[in-house]
Order: structure tokens, then sequence, then C-alpha cells
């Protein structure tokens, strides 16, 4: 079992609709988690932290639910320029470092 | 001010080469990181370097070899490169890993196909 898990996707989405990504991790240990965004052919970058109480960037919501030992995101209103891999990557701390995996990701495309 | 960069950013080699690919930022960050990134597999890392002259292993170390002379520059060098070699690689930094919520920064990526 794959210790940071997503559902591939395809999504696709009309403009303006809302969309929620699921991320499962398997290492109860695990302490800090994140999304992060992937367009085509480039690097990943950060989108946003998820912390315990859950958290809203504008559009995007991530929440934790460390019971489950899930993460989600959600994004309202979606635009085009939305399209993209959203990773979800979990830091499990050993020996005192951050030991970051990641997902294989989600792709969201959202049409006109 | 390009924070940090990659080179070359494609690349084509034959089976048996070797090959190095270059990471340099300009932050000053303490680490470094490189993965691979593979369909269906995410991110993986492969070494990463807490500082100048230390290094680690990192899930998948095998077949390569990584050194950190200098803060702002860590080689990746694949000694013999093998066709599973093929894929895209990036390079990342970090200030530090004592906050559990510090993240890391990635360098462009190198496209590296092996024949």
């Amino acid at each position: 079992r794959k210790e940071v898990e997503q559902d591939p996707g395809p999504f696709n989405v009309p403009e303006g609709a809302t969309v929620a990504f699921n991320c499962t991790y398997s290492n109860s240990a695990s302490q800090s988690f994140f999304w992060y965004r992937q367009d085509c052919r480039k690097e990943p970058k950060l989108l946003m932290s998820v912390y315990s109480s859950g958290n809203e960037d504008g559009r995007f919501t991530a929440q934790l639910n460390r019971a489950s030992q899930y993460i989600s995101l959600l994004i309202r209103d979606s635009k085009l320029s939305d399209s993209a891999t959203y990773l979800c990557v979990v830091n499990i701390r050993r020996d005192n470092n951050n030991d970051m995996r990641f997902g294989a990701g989600t792709r969201l495309t959202v049409k006109p | 001010d390009a924070g940090i960069t990659q080179s070359p950013r494609y690349k084509i080699t034959e089976t048996g080469r070797q090959v190095t690919l270059m990471c340099h930022q300009t932050w000053s960050h303490s680490y470094m990181f490189w993965y691979r990134q593979d369909l269906g597999h995410g991110l993986r890392l492969i070494y990463y370097s807490a500082a100048a002259d230390i290094t680690d292993k990192g899930e998948v170390p095998d077949g390569y070899v990584v050194s950190r002379s200098k803060t702002e520059n860590f080689p990746l060098t694949l000694e013999s490169a093998t066709r599973s070699q093929t894929s895209v690689y990036f390079c990342a930094s970090g200030p530090g890993q004592l906050d559990p919520q510090e993240t890391q920064y990635f360098g462009p990526g190198t496209r590296l196909l092996v024949l």
C-alpha cells in the first residue's frame, strides 16, 4: 500500500463548479500536510498547508481528519486557470528531519 | 534572482553512460533534495543533503551519487545510466527541517531519456 494515495482523476468540471479531492495517508505518525499544485511539464508549487483546524485561502479550503487519516481540498467557483494536477504531501518526521511523501496527484481540468 | 535552477533542462543519453544533473540555489537554504517523478508514482526522494558535505539516502538511491561541496550546488550523477532511470528529475531546497511545517521549493526539472 502506498503511503499517500490519491484518486488520479481526471476530474473534468465546468467553470464555476465546486470540486473536492481527497487524499489518504497510511502513517499515523504524519505530522504536517500540504497541497501542491503542478502544471503540465512544470515543477510542483506549494498551494497551501493543511492545519488541524482546517484552513481557507480564497476559493480553496483544506481539511484534515487525523482519525480517518485523510486530507481534502475543496475548490469553489472553479476557474480555467485551476486546471492542473494537485499533489497531496504528507510530512513524516523521522529523526528530527522532515520526510515528505508525495501522492501521485489528482488531475483537474476546468472547461468553459 | 532565479532562486533554484537546474541544468540541463533536457538530456538524452545512452545506457551505460555517466550523466550529471546540476542544481543551483541562490537562497542559501541548508537543505537540498533530489526527486524523480514517474507516471503513477508521484515524486520519490533519491538523496538529500542537510548542509555542505552532508548527504543521505532517500527512498530510491540505487544507481545515483550526489555530492555537496558548496551550499548552493547539489549535483546528481547517474554513474551508469539505465533505461529505468528515464524520468523527470526535480531538485528542491528548503531552509530547515526543524519545523514540521517547513516546506520545499522546486527547480524547473530535468527531463532525462535513457536510450
